[in-house]
């Protein structure tokens, strides 16, 4: 089972950039899908955007598109979340996460879902 | 983006109760529903997928039901292990959406 190790917590000013890695310990990815998450204090989970860590395509979620770079690099199996302009909003846990694809029933349909998550990185925009 | 409405936010139990958790989508989704569960200080660890299948390992008192636009977690016989948070994710479009989350508490 692959195993997903974030780095540590960081503490920003607002304007500042984020850099945040993804590492797959034991294996390269099995997986190629990376999706990173967020949480911020008392909300819920939302999507960051995600990447193909085979050929690198990454796609965002719109608020976050004009602001966040999702990167691969398969030689060492790490991906790696940059989000730039940060303001106080920003402040919350990220993580990494596999999506893997489960083929279910007959027919085997494709289901996919996040198995296999990072421990989180917090990140604090403060002046 | 798909709505993910998750209720209730809280739920407090005792050892051995059963508990159903809802989650409702803006859109109809099929059967693209996963079930986490999430401790603190733990990274989310997926529950069931594909509306009802769990996952391997996790236990048979899990279980999920539902499809397009109605979906449930129910745990029957709660166990100690199982005070968490769970949420609910879609899987049908992007971006993924979550719910946000029912922490489930120990009366």
């Amino acid at each position: 089972q692959v195993q997903l190790v974030q780095s540590e917590r960081d503490v920003k000013e607002p304007g500042a950039s984020v850099k945040v890695s993804c590492k797959a310990s034991g294996y390269t990815f099995t997986n190629p899908v990376v999706m990173w998450v967020r949480q911020a204090p008392g909300q819920g989970l939302e999507s960051v955007g995600w990447i193909n860590t085979l050929d690198g395509r990454a796609e965002y979620s719109p608020k976050f598109q004009n602001r966040v770079t999702l990167t691969t690099d398969s030689f060492s199996a790490t991906v790696y979340m940059e989000l730039r302009s940060l303001g106080p909003d920003d402040t919350a846990r990220y993580y990494c996460a596999l999506q893997k694809t489960f083929r279910v029933g007959p027919a085997r349909i494709g289901y996919s879902a996040l198995d296999g998550w990072g421990q989180g990185t917090t990140v604090i925009v403060s002046s | 983006d798909i709505l993910m409405t998750q209720s209730p936010s809280s739920l407090s139990a005792s050892v051995g109760d059963t508990v159903t958790i809802t989650c409702r989508t803006s859109h109809p989704i099929s059967y693209y529903l996963n079930w986490y569960q999430h401790k603190p200080g733990r990274a989310p660890e997926l529950l069931i997928y594909a509306s009802s299948t769990l996952q391997n390992g996790v236990p048979s008192r899990f279980s999920g039901r539902g499809a397009g636009t109605l979906f449930t977690l129910t745990v029957n016989g709660l166990q100690i292990e199982d005070f968490a948070t769970y949420f609910c994710q879609q899987s049908y479009d992007y971006p993924r959406t979550f719910g946000r989350g029912t922490k489930l508490e120990m009366k």
